[in-house]
């Protein structure tokens, strides 16, 4: 079951802030977070285990509630860099990795 | 190091025929995924393997299309007969897949167009 995340799509001017969130209805071993930039492959930005550790920028920040399998992505005070398309990533204990539908976003001078 | 690398990185093919796309992981790394993106399905994951063996292949859509890993440098994924709704970005990506787990390194991509 593909995770579900939201918003879509959001438009943001530069210096604003973005939360993106995924949930999953399967419980899940880990979540990860990927951005893609036009025509390239998706680049690793986090990852986020179960039992609060934490692997990735130390520009960007997230969050896990196990309880709820829901992930979210903070992006503060953005930059025309961060525009792209944000994946997250579930991973159930087998290893297996699907992704959600992706949440484009894009930063305005 | 050289990353995860794919060939061909474009491909155009009519409807009908056997289409190959290559992959090397990354040294080291012992798991392997192949997904396919589309602007309709997004990123889907069409089967991974661990330590060359495969793992999880529900994602594979049919008969069509079939995925060997002979060995830990070496995949291919294979569709035969191609059809137009194949058309399709594949990415091969890999990791290090250990007590905890690792990020995955996505390759360029194989870009296919049936005619």
């Amino acid at each position: 079951q593909q995770p579900v995340q939201s918003p879509q799509a959001v438009i943001l001017r530069e210096g604003e802030d973005a939360v993106i969130n995924c949930s999953s209805s399967k419980a899940l071993y880990s979540v990860h977070w990927y951005r893609q930039k036009h025509g390239e492959a998706p680049v690793f930005l986090m990852i986020l285990l179960k039992g609060g550790e934490q692997k990735g920028h130390e520009k960007i920040s997230a969050s896990f509630n196990e309880k709820k399998q829901q992930s979210s992505l903070y992006l503060t005070a953005s930059q025309l860099s961060y525009s792209g398309t944000y994946f997250c990533g579930t991973e159930t204990p087998g290893g297996k990795l699907i992704f959600g539908q992706g949440t484009e976003l894009s930063v305005k001078p | 190091d050289a990353g995860v690398i794919q060939s061909p990185r474009h491909e155009v093919t009519e409807m009908g025929q056997e289409v190959t796309l290559r992959c090397k992981p990354i040294s080291g790394h012992n798991s392997l995924f192949w997904y396919r993106q589309t602007m309709m399905r997004g990123l889907e994951l069409l089967i991974y393997f661990n330590n060359n063996v495969p793992i999880d292949d529900s994602g594979m859509p049919e008969d069509r299309f079939s995925a060997k890993m002979p060995n830990a440098s070496f995949s291919t994924l294979k569709i035969q007969p191609s059809e137009p709704r194949d058309s399709a970005v594949y990415f091969c990506a890999s990791r290090l897949q250990g007590i905890s787990t690792g990020e995955l390194f996505f390759g360029e991509g194989s870009r296919l167009t049936v005619l």
